[in-house]
Order: C-alpha cells, then sequence, then structure tokens
C-alpha cells in the first residue's frame, strides 16, 4: 500500500532558527495534508495542498507540494517555543483513507 | 462547538476484560476512523467507517472491533485485552474526500 515517509524523525532546534521537514510518498498523491501535534495533545490539521508546486504560507510556516506530487515540504522561520511537537504529513488512500508518516519530532531549544 | 469527544481520557485495565472506548462527533460526519500512535511508529489505522453500517479494516485491526450503528458513534471495542495493545488511542471523523480531519483528544490505554 501507499506509504508516505517523513525525514527526519527527530529534530532540535536552536529557538530564532529556521527548519524544514520533508515528506516523500513511492506513489503520486492526489492531496497532501499536514497536522501538527503538541506534546500531550492530539493532531491538528494545519493545511492541505492539492496542487503540483503548490506553495502555501502561514504566517512563519511555508508548505510546498513537489511538482511531481510526490513529495512536500515544511519550512518554519524564526522557531518560536510555540512550535515544539510533532510534524505529520498525511497523503490520501483509497476509500478516503489517509496514509500517515510517522511524524517528526521538534525539540525547541530556548 | 466542532468537536470529537473520546471516552475515556485515561484507562488502566488488566489482560483479558473486554472494553469499549466511545467515540462521538457532532459535525455530521460521514468518514470516522480510529487510530493507534505508539513512539516512533506514527499513526496507525485501525478501523475505519465510511458511513452508517459500512465499516473497514485498517493497517492494524488484529485485536479489534468497531460498530456504526448511528453516523456521530463510533466505539472501539477490545474484546479481550492483551498488554501489546496498550497505546494511545484516537478517534478522527471527516467529511469526506480532501476534507481535513478532525480528531479527538485521545485516550491513554495502559493493560496490565
Amino acid at each position: 500500500g501507499q506509504q508516505v515517509m517523513q525525514i527526519p524523525q527527530y529534530q532540535h532546534v536552536q529557538e530564532g532558527e529556521d527548519f524544514t521537514t520533508y515528506c516523500n510518498s513511492s506513489t503520486t498523491l492526489s492531496n497532501i495534508q499536514w497536522y501538527k501535534q503538541r506534546p500531550g495533545g492530539h493532531p491538528v490539521f494545519l493545511i492541505q495542498l492539492v496542487k503540483s508546486g503548490e506553495v502555501k504560507k502561514q504566517k512563519r510556516l511555508t508548505f510546498q507540494f513537489g511538482e511531481a506530487k510526490k513529495n512536500s515540504s515544511l519550512h518554519i522561520t524564526a522557531t518560536q517555543t510555540t512550535d515544539v511537537g510533532t510534524y505529520f504529513c498525511a497523503g490520501k488512500r483509497g476509500n478516503n483513507r489517509l496514509a500517515f508518516g510517522k511524524g517528526n519530532q521538534v525539540v525547541v531549544i530556548p | 462547538e466542532a468537536q470529537v469527544t473520546q471516552n475515556p481520557r485515561y484507562l488502566i485495565t488488566v489482560t483479558g476484560k473486554k472494553l469499549t472506548v466511545t467515540c462521538s462527533q457532532n459535525m455530521n460526519h460521514e468518514y470516522m476512523s480510529w487510530y493507534r500512535q505508539d513512539p516512533g511508529l506514527g499513526l496507525r489505522q485501525i478501523y475505519y467507517s465510511m458511513n452508517v453500517e459500512v465499516t473497514d479494516k485498517g493497517d492494524v485491526p488484529e485485536g479489534y472491533k468497531v460498530s456504526r450503528k448511528e453516523k456521530r458513534n463510533f466505539p472501539l471495542i477490545l474484546e479481550s485485552p492483551s498488554p501489546n495493545q496498550t497505546s494511545l488511542y484516537f478517534c478522527a471523523s471527516k467529511a469526506g474526500q480532501g476534507t481535513e480531519a478532525f480528531f479527538g483528544q485521545g485516550t491513554r490505554l495502559t493493560v496490565v
């Protein structure tokens, strides 16, 4: 079945610096979604990308969908302590299912 | 307020004692699913339901049952829990194709 791979699995980021997390699929995705889970919390939807090469911004977060629709990235600038958590990407599977990556756990160092 | 509600939030039980984790959503969503989250393994789908009386296995269905008798409710049943089912469980619902998933607060289950 379709698998979505995320790299890296863990990141330690200095407060104020930028970081990127990546999501790769072995097959073409019709869309990709990103979620954030705060420590002790539940996954919360951030954004959905649909078009090839699409770029969307949410304040300090920039989401990109690759031209081939097989990869995606999330770039965060000027990291804040509130950015701590695990970031998941998810691609659509058959029967309206979502295939989640294993997540990128981000620790912010003050 | 649109939400997915799971109960209980925390549960410690013994091996073999049947339990049910409830999930209810107030958004009239057709699609509901259950995930378990384990360290290093991400979110793995247990079962999903595309509508009332329509359910199907996800990636890790062994040891679990579900039912969807009403649109708003999607309980997860462990007939004979075992220690390897100790995990954090999330229920989620979504309206349809290409829409965002709304997650419940999670249920942390420990089976001893």
